[in-house]
């Protein structure tokens, strides 16, 4: 069974703080990552993917993934009230020839102005 | 505009009922899956279909079986075999490497 770790939550952060969630995976065949956020109520959305080594910024969003320590993480700088949401990582898998994504249990974030 | 479209948004289920779940896409994407969200917990693969008429169970199909005769549509049946289907369930779909795209989700309750 291939897993996804994320730390345990919930997390707290002051407005405009950095929020740092971490994710660990068991697959070290894992080519794709990514990063969801899921308000309470709703489906997840996407909000990054990494595929290779190293960081990826896109706006206040920075991915980063080491595949050695089969270690991903997801950092927002400037937090605001808006980004309070539950995080998933997630992390394909193949097997048999088949492709899933594999989810961790989420992170909550709790921006407080 | 193109996106996946999960009906109904809520659906209530009477003990030893059997109920489907629909979930349509205007995508073009060959692979679909359904995925269960219970409180507090990440989702869970129930089923999942990489091309027309065939799928592979996911994690947790006990109790559940779908179908896949047009690649628009992967509905799934909820049977009277699963014990505790309260759950949010989530539809989604892929054609690229850019992950997955989700439906709005349904939620079931059994009263």
């Amino acid at each position: 069974q291939k897993e996804v770790e994320q730390n345990s939550g919930p997390l707290s952060v002051p407005e405009g703080a950095i929020a740092s969630l971490n994710c660990t995976y068991s697959d070290r065949g894992s080519q794709s990552f990514f990063w969801y956020r899921q308000y309470s109520g709703k489906s997840p959305e996407l909000i990054m993917f990494i595929y290779s080594n190293g960081d990826k910024e896109d706006g206040r969003f920075t991915a980063q993934l080491n595949k050695a320590s089969q270690y991903v993480s997801l950092l927002i700088r400037d937090s605001q009230p808006s980004d309070s949401a539950t995080y998933l990582c997630a992390v394909n898998s193949v097997q048999g020839g088949s492709e899933k994504l594999v989810f961790g249990k989420g992170m909550k974030l709790t921006v407080n102005p | 505009d193109g996106g996946i479209t999960q009906s109904p948004k809520y659906l209530f289920r009477k003990e030893g009922q059997n109920v489907t779940l629909s979930c349509e896409q205007n995508l073009n994407h060959d692979a679909m899956y359904w995925y269960r969200q219970d409180p507090g917990q990440g989702l869970r693969l129930i089923y999942y279909s990489q091309i027309v008429n065939d799928f592979q169970k996911g994690d947790i199909a006990e109790g559940y079986s779908v179908s896949r005769e047009k690649k628009e549509s992967f509905p799934l049946t909820v049977t009277s075999a699963q014990k505790n289907p309260t759950a949010f369930y989530l539809c989604a779909s892929t054609g690229t490497l850019y992950g997955y795209t989700f439906g709005s989700g349904t939620r079931l309750t059994v009263v």
